[in-house]
């Protein structure tokens, strides 16, 4: 069935570091791709999406690029704050279904 | 409303008691979907609803729970003879229709089972 897997966490990092999070999906048909986050004490929210193969989602510095050829959609930032601590959640809609499944979440911790 | 609402925001219930949970989406959404993320886990599917079409209940984790919704409106998702296991905070979140619409989330029910 339809799935999500990333990389488990925690990421701990240092200020001003390179960030990848690594988010690879089984899916049947074309979904669509998300990146959610959660910051401590709030609730879930849409961070970035692509909707089809080769789209790059991107907000707040975060990217993440729809990879058709090797099913992932990775997250990658060049220059993580302390304000980036949270947990990221990938996630994807089924194409014919709407249904939106989401990865295990990875928590990332930014040290100054 | 503003958002989605969720209520209770916490619930401690004695194990074997039955539970609801309510939840109301943002006005319009006719997607509204459950979650639950036990505590240092990721998101657990549970139910989606999409208008007037039959519910994907295929999250359902057992009998003991249901979900139903009003129309394009509240939703009410029942545990039934609760369990130390059901202990989570359950998640809701309604989109609009469409192929890619953002899926807005509630802030939770935190759910537990003494």
């Amino acid at each position: 069935g339809d799935s999500v897997t990333q990389m488990e966490g925690p990421v701990t990092l240092s200020e001003e570091a390179f960030l990848t999070i690594n988010c690879t999906y089984t899916a049947t048909g074309y979904p669509s791709l998300f990146w959610y986050v959660q910051y401590p004490g709030e609730g879930l929210q849409l961070l970035l999406k692509a909707t089809k193969a080769d789209d790059k989602g991107s907000n707040k510095g975060f990217e993440a690029t729809y990879r058709k050829e090797t099913t992932s959609f990775h997250l990658e930032k060049g220059s993580v704050q302390v304000s980036d601590s949270a947990v990221y959640f990938c996630a994807l809609r089924v194409s014919n279904t709407g249904k939106l499944i989401f990865g295990q979440g990875t928590t990332l911790q930014v040290k100054p | 409303g503003a958002g989605v609402s969720q209520s209770p925001s916490n619930k401690v219930t004695e194990k074997g008691k039955d539970v609801e949970l309510r939840c109301d989406p943002i006005s319009g959404h006719t997607a509204l979907y459950w979650y639950r993320q036990r505590l240092g886990q990721g998101l657990e599917f549970l139910i989606y609803f999409q208008g007037n079409s039959a519910p994907d209940k295929s999250g359902l984790p057992s009998d003991r729970f249901s979900a139903e919704r009003t129309g394009e409106s509240v939703s009410t998702l029942t545990i039934q003879r609760t369990q130390q296991e059901d202990s989570a905070v359950y998640l809701c979140a309604s989109s609009l229709a469409g192929a890619n619409p953002e899926a807005f989330f509630g802030q939770g029910t935190r759910l537990t089972v003494v």
